[in-house]
């Protein structure tokens, strides 16, 4: 069965280091990927999305990277900032269907 | 984008009754999804609701205790049926216009 595994311990790091998830999957083949970031309460908040033939995605501070065949995404907060202290998730998406992986807690320290 | 809305934000509920969660778009959209939210846990699709056909449910998940309503474009209804302490999650739904879905707030619902 598939199989979506994110980094398993959550991520402290300092404000101004690059934090960087850990996307990997198995027994799929997804059409592309996204990574959403979900606060505490709150539903999920769509940040990029990089598709099966694309190998980088940048959006202001954050990089996604996709190598199907390692079937690993890594996504990359550079210059992390206090407010980017959230649970990130990741999402397969086939039929627009999307299948989540549990998550990575991220906590920037001032 | 899409702002969607959904209520009740969150209730408690006796076991054996039932929950009917509404959602509501600013836009019409073609499918509506509704994701399941367990406690510390990621979220998992319960089932894809297009307007004018019946809804699409994963493994796992099954009418009769998740029905679902889909009248036109922009709104959406889920009932959780004959609750049980395990039903006790966050249910979200989401659209998908533009390849990057959004999600309403979410219910929380806690059943006792």
């Amino acid at each position: 069965s598939q199989k979506i595994e994110q980094n398993s311990e959550a991520l402290n790091i300092q404000e101004g280091k690059t934090a960087t998830l850990t996307c990997n999957y198995t027994n799929y083949s997804p059409a592309y990927l996204q990574w959403y970031r979900q606060d505490p309460g709150r539903g999920p908040v769509f940040l990029l999305l990089i598709r099966e033939n694309e190998k980088e995605k940048r959006k202001e501070r954050l990089k996604v990277t996709f190598d199907t065949t390692l079937k690993q995404s890594l996504f990359h907060i550079t210059a992390s900032q206090p407010a980017d202290s959230a649970t990130y998730l990741c999402a397969l998406v086939r039929d627009y269907k999307l299948s989540f992986g549990a998550g990575t807690t991220v906590t920037v320290r001032a | 984008s899409a702002v969607i809305s959904q209520k009740p934000s969150r209730d408690i509920c006796q076991r054996g009754t039932s929950l009917t969660i509404q959602c509501q778009v600013d836009s019409q959209v073609t499918m509506m999804f509704w994701y399941r939210q367990q406690p510390g846990q990621s979220l998992t699709l319960i089932a894809t609701a297009n307007q004018g056909s019946e809804a699409t449910y994963e493994s796992g998940f099954v009418i009769d205790k998740f029905p679902i309503s889909r009248p036109n474009l922009t709104f959406s209804t889920l009932t959780v049926s004959n609750m049980s302490p395990e039903d006790s999650s966050i249910y979200l739904c989401s659209v998908d216009p533009y390849n990057e879905q959004f999600f309403g707030p979410g219910t929380r619902l806690t059943v006792l």
